[in-house]
Protein backbone atom coordinates (compact mmCIF):
# COMPACT_ATOMS: atom_id res chain seq x y z
CA UNK A 1 0.00 0.00 0.00
CA UNK A 2 2.15 3.03 -1.63
CA UNK A 3 0.30 5.63 0.46
CA UNK A 4 1.14 8.90 -0.91
CA UNK A 5 4.18 9.17 -4.01
CA UNK A 6 5.65 12.33 -4.68
CA UNK A 7 7.72 12.79 -7.39
CA UNK A 8 10.56 14.08 -7.71
CA UNK A 9 12.00 13.78 -4.54
CA UNK A 10 14.76 15.81 -5.54
CA UNK A 11 14.90 18.71 -8.18
CA UNK A 12 17.20 21.94 -8.65
CA UNK A 13 16.09 24.40 -11.12
CA UNK A 14 17.32 27.34 -12.12
CA UNK A 15 16.23 31.06 -12.09
CA UNK A 16 12.59 31.14 -14.66
CA UNK A 17 12.57 27.32 -15.38
CA UNK A 18 9.54 25.42 -15.05
CA UNK A 19 8.49 22.10 -13.63
CA UNK A 20 5.84 20.18 -12.45
CA UNK A 21 5.58 17.91 -9.20
CA UNK A 22 3.16 14.85 -9.21
CA UNK A 23 0.98 13.81 -6.23
CA UNK A 24 -0.31 10.26 -6.71
CA UNK A 25 -2.44 8.56 -3.42
CA UNK A 26 -4.13 5.20 -3.69
CA UNK A 27 -6.08 5.58 -0.65
CA UNK A 28 -9.34 7.34 -3.20
CA UNK A 29 -9.51 10.31 -0.86
CA UNK A 30 -11.35 13.17 -1.91
CA UNK A 31 -9.07 15.80 -0.97
CA UNK A 32 -5.65 17.08 -1.46
CA UNK A 33 -3.25 19.34 -0.55
CA UNK A 34 0.21 20.87 -1.36
CA UNK A 35 2.33 22.60 0.82
CA UNK A 36 5.44 24.36 1.11
CA UNK A 37 7.90 23.80 4.51
CA UNK A 38 10.80 26.42 5.39
CA UNK A 39 12.41 27.11 8.17
CA UNK A 40 10.84 28.44 10.98
CA UNK A 41 7.82 29.05 9.28
CA UNK A 42 6.03 25.58 9.38
CA UNK A 43 3.73 24.36 7.10
CA UNK A 44 2.03 26.52 4.47
CA UNK A 45 -0.75 25.71 2.46
CA UNK A 46 -0.18 26.65 -1.36
CA UNK A 47 -3.34 24.79 -3.20
CA UNK A 48 -6.09 22.09 -1.58
CA UNK A 49 -8.83 20.34 -3.67
CA UNK A 50 -12.10 18.97 -2.33
CA UNK A 51 -12.64 16.78 -5.56
CA UNK A 52 -11.95 15.76 -8.81
CA UNK A 53 -11.72 18.62 -11.20
CA UNK A 54 -11.78 21.51 -8.29
CA UNK A 55 -8.71 23.53 -7.06
CA UNK A 56 -8.70 26.06 -4.87
CA UNK A 57 -5.68 28.95 -2.81
CA UNK A 58 -4.43 28.43 -0.17
CA UNK A 59 -2.46 30.55 2.19
CA UNK A 60 0.73 31.31 -0.04
CA UNK A 61 -0.86 30.58 -4.18
CA UNK A 62 1.42 33.23 -5.86
CA UNK A 63 3.73 31.60 -8.44
CA UNK A 64 1.85 28.40 -8.38
CA UNK A 65 -0.31 26.72 -10.43
CA UNK A 66 -2.22 23.57 -9.68
CA UNK A 67 -4.51 20.81 -11.55
CA UNK A 68 -6.80 18.06 -10.59
CA UNK A 69 -7.88 15.72 -13.71
CA UNK A 70 -7.84 12.46 -12.00
CA UNK A 71 -8.86 11.74 -8.45
CA UNK A 72 -5.65 10.04 -7.24
CA UNK A 73 -3.33 12.74 -8.85
CA UNK A 74 -2.46 16.40 -7.77
CA UNK A 75 -0.28 18.05 -9.96
CA UNK A 76 1.90 21.36 -8.17
CA UNK A 77 3.05 23.42 -11.17
CA UNK A 78 6.14 26.33 -11.19
CA UNK A 79 5.70 28.20 -14.48
CA UNK A 80 9.01 30.63 -13.86
CA UNK A 81 10.71 29.58 -10.39
CA UNK A 82 12.38 32.10 -8.35
CA UNK A 83 14.65 31.25 -5.42
CA UNK A 84 12.37 32.34 -2.87
CA UNK A 85 10.52 29.05 -3.89
CA UNK A 86 13.43 27.48 -2.22
CA UNK A 87 11.70 25.01 -0.16
CA UNK A 88 10.67 21.48 1.03
CA UNK A 89 7.50 20.70 -0.41
CA UNK A 90 4.39 17.97 1.14
CA UNK A 91 1.48 16.64 -0.39
CA UNK A 92 -0.81 15.38 1.55
CA UNK A 93 -4.63 13.39 1.29
CA UNK A 94 -7.14 12.70 3.21
CA UNK A 95 -10.88 12.15 3.88
CA UNK A 96 -13.45 14.44 4.80
CA UNK A 97 -12.73 15.35 8.40
CA UNK A 98 -9.94 12.78 9.20
CA UNK A 99 -6.20 13.31 9.82
CA UNK A 100 -3.75 13.39 6.89
CA UNK A 101 -1.31 11.46 4.82
CA UNK A 102 1.87 13.09 4.02
CA UNK A 103 4.29 12.13 1.04
CA UNK A 104 7.61 11.79 1.68
CA UNK A 105 8.30 15.42 -0.03
CA UNK A 106 9.99 17.24 -2.55
CA UNK A 107 13.07 19.14 -1.94
CA UNK A 108 13.54 21.90 -4.44
CA UNK A 109 16.34 24.41 -4.62
CA UNK A 110 16.14 27.13 -7.24
CA UNK A 111 19.80 28.98 -7.97
CA UNK B 1 -3.60 36.41 17.28
CA UNK B 2 -2.22 33.84 15.23
CA UNK B 3 -4.37 30.58 14.33
CA UNK B 4 -2.46 28.33 15.67
CA UNK B 5 0.25 28.70 18.36
CA UNK B 6 2.94 26.82 19.91
CA UNK B 7 6.03 26.98 22.18
CA UNK B 8 8.68 26.33 19.68
CA UNK B 9 10.88 25.30 22.43
CA UNK B 10 13.14 23.10 22.25
CA UNK B 11 12.15 21.28 25.28
CA UNK B 12 15.49 19.08 26.52
CA UNK B 13 14.39 16.56 29.12
CA UNK B 14 16.38 13.14 30.27
CA UNK B 15 14.57 10.06 29.74
CA UNK B 16 11.83 8.85 31.44
CA UNK B 17 10.72 12.57 32.13
CA UNK B 18 7.30 13.50 31.55
CA UNK B 19 6.78 16.61 29.76
CA UNK B 20 4.06 18.10 28.01
CA UNK B 21 3.15 20.53 25.33
CA UNK B 22 0.27 23.36 25.00
CA UNK B 23 -1.16 24.97 21.54
CA UNK B 24 -3.40 27.91 21.54
CA UNK B 25 -6.13 28.28 18.69
CA UNK B 26 -7.50 31.32 17.84
CA UNK B 27 -11.22 30.27 15.88
CA UNK B 28 -13.58 29.23 18.22
CA UNK B 29 -15.51 27.14 15.81
CA UNK B 30 -12.92 24.59 14.89
CA UNK B 31 -14.18 21.24 14.28
CA UNK B 32 -11.30 18.50 14.79
CA UNK B 33 -7.62 18.57 16.32
CA UNK B 34 -4.82 16.38 16.07
CA UNK B 35 -0.72 16.05 17.07
CA UNK B 36 1.35 15.31 14.30
CA UNK B 37 4.92 14.29 14.53
CA UNK B 38 7.55 15.38 12.25
CA UNK B 39 11.45 13.74 12.47
CA UNK B 40 14.65 16.14 11.11
CA UNK B 41 14.08 16.06 7.12
CA UNK B 42 10.59 13.92 7.32
CA UNK B 43 7.13 14.28 6.47
CA UNK B 44 4.81 14.84 8.99
CA UNK B 45 2.92 11.75 10.65
CA UNK B 46 -0.40 11.87 12.58
CA UNK B 47 0.31 10.94 16.15
CA UNK B 48 -3.09 10.85 17.38
CA UNK B 49 -6.38 12.67 17.37
CA UNK B 50 -7.97 14.87 20.08
CA UNK B 51 -11.45 14.37 21.29
CA UNK B 52 -13.34 16.43 23.91
CA UNK B 53 -13.15 13.74 26.38
CA UNK B 54 -9.65 13.60 26.46
CA UNK B 55 -7.50 10.11 24.82
CA UNK B 56 -4.48 8.09 25.45
CA UNK B 57 -2.64 6.09 23.70
CA UNK B 58 0.17 4.55 25.60
CA UNK B 59 2.36 6.88 26.64
CA UNK B 60 0.62 9.98 25.23
CA UNK B 61 -2.88 11.86 26.33
CA UNK B 62 -3.91 14.11 24.34
CA UNK B 63 -6.70 17.30 26.03
CA UNK B 64 -9.20 19.31 24.52
CA UNK B 65 -9.92 22.36 26.59
CA UNK B 66 -12.86 24.26 23.56
CA UNK B 67 -13.84 27.08 26.72
CA UNK B 68 -9.68 28.23 26.58
CA UNK B 69 -9.24 27.21 23.34
CA UNK B 70 -6.31 25.17 24.29
CA UNK B 71 -4.55 21.53 22.89
CA UNK B 72 -2.41 19.47 25.07
CA UNK B 73 -0.15 16.64 24.50
CA UNK B 74 1.60 14.70 27.69
CA UNK B 75 4.23 12.60 27.34
CA UNK B 76 5.29 10.20 30.10
CA UNK B 77 8.18 7.96 30.60
CA UNK B 78 10.13 9.99 27.34
CA UNK B 79 11.99 8.12 24.74
CA UNK B 80 15.17 8.67 23.22
CA UNK B 81 12.81 8.12 19.90
CA UNK B 82 9.84 10.45 21.25
CA UNK B 83 12.73 12.88 19.72
CA UNK B 84 11.17 15.11 17.27
CA UNK B 85 8.65 17.94 16.57
CA UNK B 86 5.35 17.44 17.56
CA UNK B 87 2.85 19.54 15.46
CA UNK B 88 0.06 20.86 17.10
CA UNK B 89 -3.16 21.16 13.87
CA UNK B 90 -6.79 22.30 13.94
CA UNK B 91 -9.75 21.88 11.67
CA UNK B 92 -11.06 25.24 11.36
CA UNK B 93 -14.42 23.83 9.55
CA UNK B 94 -15.38 20.84 7.75
CA UNK B 95 -14.34 20.81 4.06
CA UNK B 96 -11.13 23.56 4.75
CA UNK B 97 -7.24 22.82 4.81
CA UNK B 98 -5.93 21.91 8.74
CA UNK B 99 -3.78 24.57 9.97
CA UNK B 100 -0.56 23.53 11.55
CA UNK B 101 1.09 25.25 14.21
CA UNK B 102 4.82 25.82 13.72
CA UNK B 103 5.57 23.03 16.19
CA UNK B 104 7.06 22.25 19.47
CA UNK B 105 11.09 20.81 19.05
CA UNK B 106 11.84 18.06 21.87
CA UNK B 107 15.22 16.27 22.88
CA UNK B 108 15.53 13.23 24.96
CA UNK B 109 18.60 12.53 26.16
CA UNK B 110 20.25 9.42 27.89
Amino acid sequence: NAGVTQTPKFRVLKTGQSMTLLCAQDMNHEYMYWYRQDPGMGLRLIHYSVGEGTTAKGEVPDGYNVSRLKKQNFLLGLESAAPSQTSVYFCASSARGHGYTFGSGTRLTVV
Amino acid sequence: RKEVEQDPGPFNVPEGATVAFNCTYSNSASQSFFWYRQDCRKEPKLLMSVYSSGNEDGRFTAQLNRASQYISLLIRDSKLSDSATYLCVVNPQAGTALIFGKGTTLSVSS
